[in-house]
């Protein structure tokens, strides 16, 4: 079944404990993103990665990394995690160049910083 | 810089017709996508316009004049299930970067 995973699907942690979480798809797509979704914002992107090791801030990139070693998976990395970063996160991932086709959701990771 | 403004909320009936309207203001527009969103789940996808005009899909159609800078999802023969969010997103330029709108959510009642 072509899908893209997500794990964990829920977290809870500290302030400043380093987490990783991660994202995985099957489709061979070239592009993946992490979005950041919270109430009344809607959904903001992270980072992009259009092909392995070549990786893009969207618009709420801080305190974040990513890294896209393989083409299939792309974690998203939060080295000193703070209350602010408190949040459903998404991954995802297209066939195309990310805005010309349409993106396939990972089922999301709630994330909660204490 | 870009924006994209939805309603947040709407309300309709069951078996009726709904359109969400989405303004949008962007340089170098790529296309335009509509997402549907159930609570607690992941988007799944519903439309994509990149040219002027009516896209049909079943019960769901959406148009796009690019113009003004505009777009609505139409909803027909609204059915329970329906009841959601919807969320448009513009891309511009070849960047890969897709921006967002808060979504409206729809809620339909018998």
């Amino acid at each position: 079944e072509a899908q893209v995973t997500q794990n964990p699907r829920y977290l809870i942690t500290v302030t400043g404990k380093k987490l990783t979480v991660t994202c995985s798809q099957n489709m061979n797509h070239e592009y993946m993103s992490w979005y950041r979704q919270d109430p009344g914002l809607g959904l903001r992107q992270i980072y992009y990665s259009m092909n392995v090791e070549v990786t893009d801030k969207g618009d709420v990139p801080e305190g974040y990394k990513v890294s896209r070693k393989e083409k299939r998976n792309f974690p998203l990395i939060l080295e000193s995690p703070s209350p602010n970063q408190t949040s459903l996160y998404f991954c995802a991932s297209s066939s195309g160049q990310g805005y010309n086709s349409p993106l396939h959701f990972g089922n999301g990771t709630r994330l909660t910083v204490t | 810089g870009q924006n994209i403004d939805q309603p947040t909320e709407m309300t309709a009936t069951e078996g009726a017709i709904v359109q969400i309207n989405c303004t949008y203001q962007t340089s170098g527009f790529n296309g335009l996508f509509w997402y549907q969103q159930h609570a607690g789940e992941a988007p799944t996808f519903l439309s994509y316009n990149v040219l002027d005009g009516l896209e049909e899909k079943g019960r769901f159609s959406s148009f796009l004049s690019r113009s003004k800078g505009y777009s609505y999802l139409l909803l027909k023969e609204l059915q329970m299930k329906d009841s959601a969010s919807y969320l448009c997103a513009v891309s511009s330029g070849n960047t890969g970067k897709l921006i967002f709108g808060q979504g409206t959510t729809l809620q339909v009642k018998p």
